[in-house]
C-alpha cells in the first residue's frame, strides 16, 4: 500500500492564483482530513470528510473549498491565494471517528508570494 | 486559553537521559489521547495512544490524569534518534473525529 499520498510536493503561487492539492489514499478510510500546519505551530484542521459526498467545516476553512466523490481522493482547492495561505499542508485518513490513527501524507509546501 | 497546551522546548538532554513531557487539555469531554512524533519537514506519525491506566512501550510511558486534564510522555534512556517534535493530540469524540493538536515540544538528544 501507498498510504497517503499528496502532490504536489512544493509549489509557488502568485497572489491571487487558485491551485489544487491532491490527496488519495488506498487504505480503504472512510474519514479524510487535511490540516495546515504553520512554523513552529501544532496542526489545524481545515476541512475533513466521513465519507464520500460528505464534507465538514475543520477549525481554518476561510479560503478554502474540497470535495470528496470517491473514498479515495480529498483534494483541496485554494482558489485566490493569499500569503496567509503559506504553510505546509498535510492530508490525513483514518478508518473511523478518531479512536483509529490517524495516517498522514508526505505534506505540500505552498508559498504564496 | 489553549484547547491543548505543552510544555514549550527545545529540550537538549544527552543520550541516555530521562525526558518528561506535559500536556494540559481544556475540554473535559476529550475521550482519546495520542502522542505524535514529527521530524523535521516530515509528516506526524504516532506515536502511541494514553489509556487511562496509563501505557508503556518499550523506553516510552505515557499517563493520563483526566481529572487534572494532563497527559505526559516520559522517554527513558534517551537515544539520538529520539530527536524529534513530539506532539500531545486530543480526539474529542462528539466533534466527528477531529483532532486537536498541541504546538509540539522539540526534543534534541546531543552525543
Amino acid at each position: 500500500n501507498a498510504g497517503v499520498t499528496q502532490t504536489p510536493k512544493f509549489r509557488i503561487l502568485k497572489i491571487g492564483q487558485s491551485m489544487t492539492l491532491q490527496c488519495a489514499q488506498d487504505m480503504n478510510h472512510n474519514y479524510m482530513y487535511w490540516y495546515r500546519q504553520d512554523p513552529g505551530m501544532g496542526l489545524k484542521l481545515i476541512y475533513y470528510s466521513v465519507g464520500a459526498g460528505i464534507t465538514d467545516k475543520g477549525e481554518v476553512p476561510n479560503g478554502y473549498n474540497v470535495s470528496r466523490s470517491t473514498t479515495e481522493d480529498f483534494p483541496l482547492r485554494l482558489e485566490l491565494a493569499a500569503p496567509s495561505q503559506t504553510s505546509v499542508y498535510f492530508c490525513a485518513s483514518s478508518y473511523s471517528n478518531g479512536q483509529e490513527t490517524q495516517y498522514f501524507g508526505p505534506g505540500t509546501r505552498l508559498l504564496v508570494l | 486559553r489553549k484547547e491543548v497546551e505543552q510544555d514549550p522546548g527545545p529540550f537538549n538532554v544527552p543520550e541516555g537521559a530521562t525526558v518528561a513531557f506535559n500536556c494540559t487539555y481544556s475540554n473535559s469531554a476529550s475521550q482519546s489521547f495520542f502522542w505524535y512524533r514529527q521530524d523535521c519537514r516530515k509528516e506526524p506519525k504516532l506515536l502511541m495512544s494514553v489509556y487511562s491506566s496509563g501505557n508503556e512501550d518499550g523506553r516510552f510511558t505515557a499517563q493520563l490524569n483526566r481529572a487534572s486534564q494532563y497527559i505526559s510522555l516520559l522517554i527513558r534512556d534517551s537515544k539520538l534518534s529520539d530527536s524529534a517534535t513530539y506532539l500531545c493530540v486530543v480526539n474529542i469524540n462528539n466533534q466527528g473525529g477531529k483532532l486537536i493538536f498541541g504546538q509540539g515540544t522539540e526534543l534534541s538528544v546531543k552525543p
